[in-house]
């Protein structure tokens, strides 16, 4: 079965600066989907960031960023230029080609210091 | 378009009774999904529609649990002889199957239950 590890359950950073989120999976198949998803305290989760596994590019949406390490089976991702609005939970999550639920994370809280 | 929307948005009822919630999805999406998340962790699968026909549940989802998506729009999910443990926020997410979105789930903004 397919996992999903964020082994750190918050972070913190000052405004402007560049953080980093971690998330490790395992799996067995080798077409698959990573994503990165935003929820705000009390608000709705929103998709931040994608790679399809086939990709070697790694992903980029404007201060978002992602380092997609396939054989080592790693996801990070690099918030630059942090913003008092990133403050959220933040999850990884993996789709595989075969099924179509997402597998999530714990879940990585990211404070914003002003 | 308005996005998923759940309702209702927030449920308290007491231990043993019956709810049901609602969710509509993006009009054109004809994937849906129900997810359960409880305080402080990731969201959990229960159960996946794609148009009327329900291809996938999660043995979370117990006897007490139903989900029903009758006309490959809205989707119903309906917990009897509710239990303490059932307290959660119940999320409700909907796909396209092709286009720029294809395997993006958009969620809605989720339905607390509260089980006394």
């Amino acid at each position: 079965a397919q996992t999903v590890t964020q082994s750190q359950p918050e972070m913190s950073v000052q405004e402007a600066e560049t953080v980093t989120l971690s998330c490790t999976y395992d799996t067995s198949e080798s077409d698959y989907y990573l994503f990165w998803y935003k929820q705000p305290p009390s608000r709705q989760m929103i998709l931040v960031i994608r790679q399809e596994a086939y990709k070697q590019q790694n992903a980029t949406e404007n201060r978002f960023s992602v380092n997609f390490q396939k054989a080592a089976k790693s996801f990070s991702l690099k918030i630059s230029d942090s913003q008092l609005g990133d403050a959220a939970m933040y999850f990884c999550a993996y789709n595989g080609d075969s099924n179509y639920q997402l597998i999530w994370g714990a879940g990585t809280k990211l404070i914003i210091k002003p | 378009d308005t996005g998923v929307s759940q309702d209702p948005r927030h449920k308290i009822t007491k231990r043993g009774q019956n709810v049901t919630f609602r969710c509509d999805p993006i009009s054109e999406h004809n994937r849906l999904y129900w997810y359960r998340q409880t305080l402080g962790q990731g969201p959990e699968f229960l159960t996946y529609f794609q148009n009327e026909a329900q291809l996938e549940k999660s043995r979370l989802l117990s006897d007490r649990f139903s989900a029903e998506r009758p006309k490959g729009s809205f989707s119903t999910l309906e917990i009897q002889r509710t239990e303490q443990g059932d307290s959660a926020m119940y999320l409700c997410a909907s796909s396209p199957t092709s286009g720029r979105d294809y395997n993006e789930q958009f969620f809605g903004p989720g339905t607390r239950l509260t089980v006394l």
